[in-house]
């Protein structure tokens, strides 16, 4: 069965400084993957989605991530975290087989001044 | 547009009672999914709703039950109401079902506390 793991519940980053939140699947055939935000006392919200069309998916608000089938891998990043970052943000993937969407357990953003 | 409703935002049962939480899909949106959110679980899978048929269901107890009407609307049910049902419930529409590459756009949640 289809799986998400994410490294990592809680990391702390430095306001500026580069932000990577990790995110592996595991399935052989690529799942659709996305990546979503939740805000405290609110829903998820899309940041990205893997299309296929390219390995570098640019999302909102500054985020990208990179997918990597041979690291059935696809970590968000952000060059420069802002204290708005400050959130819960999970990783997703639509299994093709089970017409699942399973999420990852999620990483809770910290960023310090 | 219109985002995704839940009501209501807030409540509170207790132990063996029922519940009913409703969700108002995005206009157009055909599929509404329902996931069931604590602290030491993450995100779990209730059930999709598609077209007024369920068409996938995760590991819950048969307490956990739902249903979409014909304008999309969908409302879950929990019965025997137990400590452990206490969770934020998201619902979720996409306009097509779940599989494809289809975005899922969330309501604020409800929150249910069992006393």
């Amino acid at each position: 069965a289809q799986s998400v793991t994410q490294l990592g519940s809680h990391v702390s980053v430095s306001e500026g400084a580069l932000v990577l939140l990790r995110c592996n699947y595991s399935s052989s055939v690529p799942p659709y993957l996305f990546w979503y935000v939740q805000y405290p006392n609110q829903g998820l919200q899309l940041l990205l989605k893997y299309t296929s069309a390219a390995t570098l998916v640019k999302g909102i608000n500054g985020f990208e991530a990179e997918f990597k089938k041979s690291e059935t891998s696809f970590h968000l990043t952000k060059p420069s975290a802002h204290m708005s970052d400050a959130a819960e943000y999970f990783c997703a993937v639509s299994d093709r087989g089970t017409y699942k969407y399973i999420f990852g357990t999620g990483t809770r953003l910290k960023v310090l001044a | 547009k219109a985002g995704v409703t839940q009501t209501p935002r807030y409540l509170i049962k207790t132990r063996g009672q029922q519940v009913t939480l409703s969700c108002s899909p995005i206009s157009g949106h055909r599929s509404v999914s329902w996931y069931q959110q604590t602290p030491g679980q993450g995100l779990q899978f209730l059930f999709e709703y598609f077209s007024e048929t369920q068409r996938n269901k995760g590991n819950f107890p048969g307490r956990f039950s739902g249903r979409q009407f014909s304008n999309s609307r969908s409302e879950m049910n929990v019965s025997t109401l137990e400590l452990g049902d206490s969770a934020l419930y998201l619902c979720a529409s996409s306009f097509g079902a779940t599989g494809a590459n289809n975005e899922q756009f969330f309501g604020p949640g409800t929150r249910l506390t069992v006393l």
